[in-house]
């Protein structure tokens, strides 16, 4: 298994501009969670999908974050536009169950400049 | 509002030391708390987890104590290795909330040889 695959794995860009993250789960997992960590706030859930639904966005921080997750094999996380402030490295998990060992990927570090 | 306490910050243990790293909580409806290991490029990776039914659990070289009166988890580390040398979070969910994870701030061990 390859486990839980995210890209890029580094992006740069520019105050304003849309950035894009994507996520593939590991194949059979019915939850995806997008997490955010960063030094002064730690790991924070940011959005959970079950079965592609999303079930929970309490932890996403504006309108400027949006996720979404259209086939089971497929999530995106997008931000537009980009301030400095969302500079952090994102990670998505995904689980076969909700209380089920929760994988995550390597993460995408997101440099806003 | 931090919900998960975690200290200390930091740690440096000799080869073969016992490293411990304690965390508190203050929600009681937590009834999962797993602890997770990161190593640097990489995402967290579970290392072991307890529920409130008992008061330890040991895996290998790993063990989590749990005082639910006192409302702390600590992680200890026997026979600490260079390669235990990580990030370790621990963390902790309500119920049915599985993967919803409170994360604590993080613990950088470094383990000398």
């Amino acid at each position: 298994d390859a486990g839980v695959i995210q890209s890029p794995r580094h992006e740069v860009t520019e105050m304003g501009q849309e950035v894009t993250l994507r996520c593939k789960p590991i194949s059979g997992h019915d939850y995806l969670f997008w997490y955010r960590q960063t030094m002064m706030r730690g790991l924070e859930l940011l959005i959970y999908f079950n079965n592609n639904v999303p079930i929970d966005d309490s932890g996403m921080p504006e309108d400027r974050f949006s996720a979404k997750m259209p086939n089971a094999s497929f999530s995106t996380l997008k931000i537009q536009p980009s301030e400095p402030r969302d500079s952090a490295v994102y990670f998505c998990a995904s689980s076969l169950r909700h209380n089920s060992p929760l994988h995550f990927g390597n993460g995408t570090r997101l440099t806003v400049t | 509002q931090q919900q998960v306490k975690q200290s200390p910050q930091s740690l440096i243990v000799q080869k073969g030391g016992i490293s411990i790293i304690n965390c508190a909580y203050e929600n009681t409806a937590f009834d999962y708390f797993p602890w997770y290991q990161q190593f640097p490029g990489k995402g967290p990776a579970l290392l072991i987890a307890i529920r409130p039914d008992v008061s330890e659990k040991k895996e290998g070289r790993f063990t989590i104590s749990f005082n639910k009166s006192a409302k702390q988890f600590s992680l200890h580390i026997m026979d600490s290795q260079p390669g235990d040398s990580a990030t370790y979070f621990c963390a902790a969910s309500i119920p049915g909330a599985g993967n919803m994870l409170t994360f604590g701030g993080g613990t950088r061990l470094m383990v000398k040889p």
